[in-house]
């Protein structure tokens, strides 16, 4: 099947550090990628939609200077987090679709544990 | 706005117990539904999935989930759940048109205990 990868899988930063994480689509081109955080005991929140060659688009409260998203490529995205602080430590998984016809599921990268010290 | 309810928070049973873990969504058009389990310390994993076709699915390690149009439902189910299936789990949707995300249940906790 489809093969997403994330990396790095885990990273620790101090304070006021910016973080970048890559997303691939391995196999597949991936016009769209979706980056969703997840912080512990708790579910996959959407925090934007990646497009290829043009602007993310960012869900409802999250800051779009802060989480910077550049999906330069077919199969590359990625999430850089400016200025990182405690209360940005998270777990940040991408996830991209086959394509945008019916019928088609999403593949998820492994995730990135951030840990901002 | 499309949402997705999981009505368990955390549900705890012993070995050989049946399971069933609800989904309800509230998108009314077309959509695709999903069961994903994450273990602990690891990424998501896909259950099963309902595209169209036979509203009964199985998946994985014994995994199925029915489809209930009227009632805008996809339960998952097992028979006889295992130590090893304790995880969360959770239920997630997409809208059946154009490039569009998942959008995930809050989850359920499973613990299983022997």
């Amino acid at each position: 099947g489809a093969v997403v990868s994330q990396h790095p899988s885990r990273v620790i930063c101090k304070s006021g550090t910016s973080v970048k994480i890559e997303c691939r689509s391995l196999d597949f081109q991936a016009t769209t990628m979706f980056w969703y955080r997840q912080f512990p005991k708790q579910s996959l929140m959407l925090m934007a939609t990646s497009n290829e060659g043009s602007k993310a688009t960012y869900e409802q409260g999250v800051e779009k200077d802060k989480f910077l998203i550049n999906h330069a490529s077919l199969t590359l995205s990625t999430l850089t987090v400016t200025s990182a602080h405690p209360e940005d430590s998270s777990f940040y998984i991408c996830s991209a679709r086959l394509g945008v016809t019916k019928n088609t599921e999403a593949f998820f990268g492994q995730g990135t544990r951030l840990t901002v010290v | 706005a499309q949402s997705v309810s999981q009505h368990n928070h955390h549900v705890i049973l012993s070995e050989a117990a049946s399971l069933e873990l609800g989904c309800n969504y509230s998108y009314g058009g077309t959509v695709n539904l999903f069961w994903y389990v994450q273990y602990p310390g690891q990424h998501l994993q896909l259950l099963l999935k309902y595209f169209s076709g036979d509203p009964l699915v199985k998946g994985i390690k014994g995994f199925e989930a029915e489809f209930i149009k009227s009632k805008f439902s996809f339960n998952l189910r097992k028979p006889s759940v295992q130590w090893s299936d304790t995880a969360e789990y959770f239920c997630a949707v997409i809208r059946n048109s154009g490039n569009t995300p998942l959008v995930f249940g809050k989850g359920t906790r499973l613990s299983v205990i022997a």
